[in-house]
């Protein structure tokens, strides 16, 4: 069965220090990859999407970049980061079919400082 | 403008009670409408997931219904249990593009005993 892991769970970070997110997913090939953001009590802000290694599409201009090295790897990162990319960032995977369902990671919540 | 609108924000019941949540959408055109349950600190799960064709499903507890005409959906959650207690949060899918997905705010749900 696939599975999909994300990590750190928590992570506290001072403003302007780098990132780097990680998700990998096992069990399946080719899949399609993606990152949102859950602020509190908002709805889920796609932030990139990944169709297969080294594909990746923007959906919000900012300070983070994401990246897949590996067909099953997506990565999420910032150079410098601010005090507003504090929040919930969840990685999912889906087949290729409009009709699947995304697959969610427990999440990584990040805490700027 | 594609949107998603869930109501109530939030709701409280007694453990064993009914309930329905609702969801109304604008995204056009559309493709399927999904229902996720997320725990508090975890990443979303899928319930169900509808296409046009489709006016109701179950998965156990849980029963969605979706009216294509008047773009609404609502999820029923029948004989509650604490167990229910999660953010509820309704998904919309749009034809001819891939797996993105509109987010709805979700509603919180909690039982109590």
């Amino acid at each position: 069965s696939q599975t999909i892991h994300q990590w750190p769970a928590t992570l506290v970070q001072p403003v302007g220090s780098p990132l780097s997110l990680e998700c990998t997913v096992e069990g399946t090939s080719n899949p399609n990859l993606y990152w949102y953001r859950q602020a509190a009590g908002r709805g889920l802000q796609l932030l990139f999407y990944s169709v297969g290694i080294g594909q990746i599409s923007s959906e919000v201009p900012q300070n983070l970049s994401a990246s897949r090295p590996q067909d099953r790897q997506f990565i999420l990162s910032s150079k410098k980061l601010l005090l507003s990319d504090s929040g919930f960032y969840l990685c999912a995977w889906s087949g290729d079919v409009s009709n699947q369902p995304q697959h969610f990671g427990d999440g990584t919540r990040l805490s700027i400082l | 403008k594609n949107q998603v609108e869930q109501s109530p924000q939030s709701l409280i019941i007694l453990e064993g009670k009914n309930c329905t949540l609702q969801c109304n959408y604008t995204v056009s055109p559309f493709s399927n409408l999904r229902w996720y349950k997320q725990d508090t600190g975890r990443g979303p799960v899928s319930l169900t997931i509808m296409t046009f064709s489709e006016n109701t499903k179950s998965n156990g507890r849980y029963t969605a219904t979706l009216d294509a005409d008047t773009k609404q959906s609502s999820l029923h959650i029948t004989a509650s249990q604490l167990s229910d207690s999660a953010s509820y949060i309704c998904v919309v899918s749009r034809f001819n593009a891939g797996n993105m997905l509109t987010f709805g705010g979700g509603t919180r749900l909690m039982v109590k005993p």
